[in-house]
């Protein structure tokens, strides 16, 4: 079965500074990674996904994740915060290769101190 | 851009109402799935569907169902709603393929919050 555990629920960093929130899965098939964003009141947006091809991956807004698959991690940085970026985020790995489905992780708060 | 939309942004509704949650797309998508949102537990898939008249079940599918008549629009239905059931829920789409290859991306709607009194 596919799992994801996100370390943290919340997270606190000075504008400016380095963001890392961390993702790490299990998957019984070869992983396609996702990470989400939730604004308040709203639904979740795509930030980036890893699909098998380039490791280190670019998303909007200046976020990316490198996909490690000796420590089965997908970890999400930002190398400096803005207060826009305070929002929940969410990893999600692919169900299986037939559902279509996503299975997420418990989501992580990220507080941007002024 | 991709759009899914939900009915209602915020729905009150008693013990033992029978509760409906609509959700559209307007890409065309073959998949489309409802998920419930709680602190601390993520996002949990109730059901989804496949195709027009297709269904199957997610993670915590007692007490929903669900139906698909159309391709673009998805219903979440309450048989007998409960104070458990109050909580955000989510819908999402995803086409099956994108530039030839399996897609999982799913896009989301804004969310339906319902309390259930």
């Amino acid at each position: 079965a596919q799992s994801v555990t996100q370390l943290g629920s919340h997270v606190s960093v000075s504008e400016g500074a380095l963001v890392l929130l961390r993702c790490n899965y299990s998957s019984s098939v070869p992983p396609y990674l996702f990470w989400y964003v939730q604004y308040p009141n709203q639904g979740l947006q795509l930030l980036l996904k890893y699909t098998s091809a380039a490791t280190l991956v670019k998303g909007i807004n200046g976020f990316e994740a490198e996909f490690k698959k000796s420590e089965t991690s997908f970890h999400l940085t930002k190398p400096s915060a803005h207060m826009s970026d305070a929002a929940e985020y969410f990893c999600a790995v692919r169900t299986d290769t037939g559902r279509r489905a996503l299975t997420f992780g418990s989501g992580t708060r990220l507080q941007v101190q002024p | 851009d991709v759009k899914v939309t939900q009915s209602s942004r915020y729905l009150v509704k008693r013990t033992g109402e029978k509760v409906f949650l609509e959700c559209v797309q307007d890409m065309d998508h073959e998949n489309m799935f409802w998920y419930r949102q709680d602190p601390g537990l993520g996002l949990r898939l109730i059901y989804f569907s496949y195709d027009v008249k297709m269904k199957e079940k997610g993670d915590i599918p007692e007490g929903y169902s669900v139906s698909r008549e159309k391709k673009e629009r998805f219903s979440l239905i309450l048989e007998s709603a409960s104070t458990n059931q109050t909580s955000m829920y989510l819908c999402a789409s995803s086409a099956r393929r994108t530039s030839g290859s399996l897609s999982y991306e799913q896009y989301f709607g804004p969310g339906t919050r319902l309390t259930v009194t």
